[in-house]
């Protein structure tokens, strides 16, 4: 069955500092893999998205994520955290089905940003 | 672009009442849309799939009687809580994906703000 593991819960990053976060998906076939931010009370935002081609994915706001087959691995990144940046980050695998792409989410991850 | 809005941001209700929450992509046609329900510090998990002008396809384990799901039009959907409970209040959140996008293989969903239900 497909499924997406983000396995940090929760992770505190002092401003300015640089971010990872993990992704790890099981998937049969190729994945088509996303990262989506959700700040509190509200709905999903698209970072950014990986189909094909070049293994690193450029987002909106300054952040990246690879694509590692090797390790099905999705990490999302950023070289300096910004205050707004906190909230909730969410990986998901995008599983096709018959005419549409279902969404399999992570459990997500809560970025907190320490002055 | 891609924009999807819902409606209303918060309901609060009695339990037994039935409470309707409207879903609309309004820069773009949508042929499909996504129901998704988050618990408190919970991922989404999606209910159901929408498709216009036709049956919703739901995930197993969600009622279809108590969900009930209506794609009336290419940038409408709405779902219905019916007889709602106090088990049933959640952040339900809808996302739609563009009709214009014909490579299903790349396709992307866009999601709405989402509809805190609260039921009393």
């Amino acid at each position: 069955a497909q499924s997406v593991t983000q396995p940090d819960i929760h992770i505190t990053v002092s401003e300015g500092a640089s971010l990872e976060l993990r992704c790890n998906y099981s998937y049969g076939a190729t994945p088509y893999l996303f990262w989506y931010v959700q700040s509190p009370g509200q709905g999903l935002q698209l970072l950014l998205k990986y189909f094909s081609g070049d293994t690193l994915v450029q987002g909106i706001k300054g952040f990246e994520a690879e694509f590692k087959r090797s390790q099905s691995s999705f990490n999302l990144r950023k070289p300096s955290v910004h205050w707004s940046d906190a909230a909730e980050y969410f990986c998901a695998v995008g599983v096709r089905n018959t005419g549409f792409q279902k969404l399999v989410f992570g459990t997500g991850t809560r970025l907190l940003v320490s002055p | 672009g891609a924009v999807v809005s819902q409606h209303p941001s918060w309901v609060i209700c009695k339990s037994g009442t039935s409470v309707k929450i409207e879903c609309r992509s309004l820069d773009f046609q949508a042929t499909t849309m996504f129901w998704y329900r988050q618990f408190p510090k919970q991922s989404l998990m999606l209910m159901a799939t929408s498709n216009e002008g036709s049956k919703a396809t739901y995930e197993q384990g969600v009622e279809k009687d108590k969900f009930l799901i209506n794609h009336a039009s290419l940038t409408l959907s709405t779902l219905t809580v019916t007889s709602a409970h106090p088990e049933d209040s959640s952040f339900y959140i809808c996302s739609a994906r563009d009709r214009g996008d014909r490579r299903i293989r790349q396709e992307t969903q866009y999601f709405g703000p989402g509809t805190r239900l609260l039921v009393l």
